[in-house]
């Protein structure tokens, strides 16, 4: 079972507001991914670190979207302006390593609803 | 433009049958494909993972895989009520290693 935790579970926000989600990564693990999976099933990678290095992002996380893994934090992701198309569920996972068959854990994720 | 297709959208089996779910990217440069399951509500769980050509079985899951067309295949024999959930395709390059999902196939096996 998946030991990712992520906080919170639910999050409501108005349009333009900032909407910030944390996530532990699994003990272990230092590399961490985010995706954002709309109500069509759709997936969409949106960042991820190994320890506190940004090794890879989309054009959208680099403008409205800003993400850190702080040594010895939990590592979060913030909505700076909140828009009606971010309604979504929101997925932390975590990986042991870089190697391409080592597998993602994903956390329980943060569904966040723009008002 | 999705580049991982997956099909049928939707299945329906009956308890005890067998669910036959496909998945092709488009992708050349993919080296790893992944197969997980979402329960509604729920967060994504692998099932299964296969990387070289051919077949792998884990109890009633067997994968199949075809590289040069970048084409695997996931069967659940003697599918159970629960096993009622979305099922996910994703591959993923030996660069980054992010994800690439498809839009999933929804299996619904009815007792």
């Amino acid at each position: 079972n998946s030991k990712v935790i992520q906080t919170p579970r639910y999050l409501v926000k108005g349009q333009g507001q900032k909407a910030k989600m944390r996530c532990i990564p699994e003990k272990g693990h230092p590399v961490v991914f985010w995706y954002q999976q709309n109500k069509n099933n759709e997936f969409k990678f949106l960042i991820n670190f190994q320890n506190q290095e940004v090794l890879q992002q989309i054009d959208m996380t680099e403008k409205r979207f800003s993400a850190e893994c702080p040594s010895n934090s939990p590592c979060s992701l913030e909505i700076q302006s909140s828009e009606a198309g971010d309604s979504a569920l929101y997925l932390c996972a975590s990986r042991r390593d870089w190697g391409g068959d080592a597998e993602q854990f994903f956390g329980p994720g943060t569904r966040l609803t723009v008002l | 433009q999705q580049k991982v297709q997956q099909s049928p959208e939707s299945l329906i089996v009956p308890e005890g049958g067998m669910a036959s779910l496909n998945c092709t990217s488009s992708d050349r440069n993919v080296d790893y494909f992944w197969w997980y399951r979402q329960h509604s509500g729920k967060s994504p769980k692998m099932l299964m993972s296969i990387f070289s050509n051919g077949e792998k079985e884990e109890g009633r899951f067997t994968v199949h895989l075809n590289k040069a067309s970048l084409h695997t295949s996931l069967h659940i024999r003697d599918s159970q009520p629960s096993d009622s959930a979305l099922y996910l395709c994703a591959a993923s390059d030996s660069g980054y290693n992010k994800l690439t999902f498809g839009k999933g196939t929804v299996l619904l096996v009815s007792p």
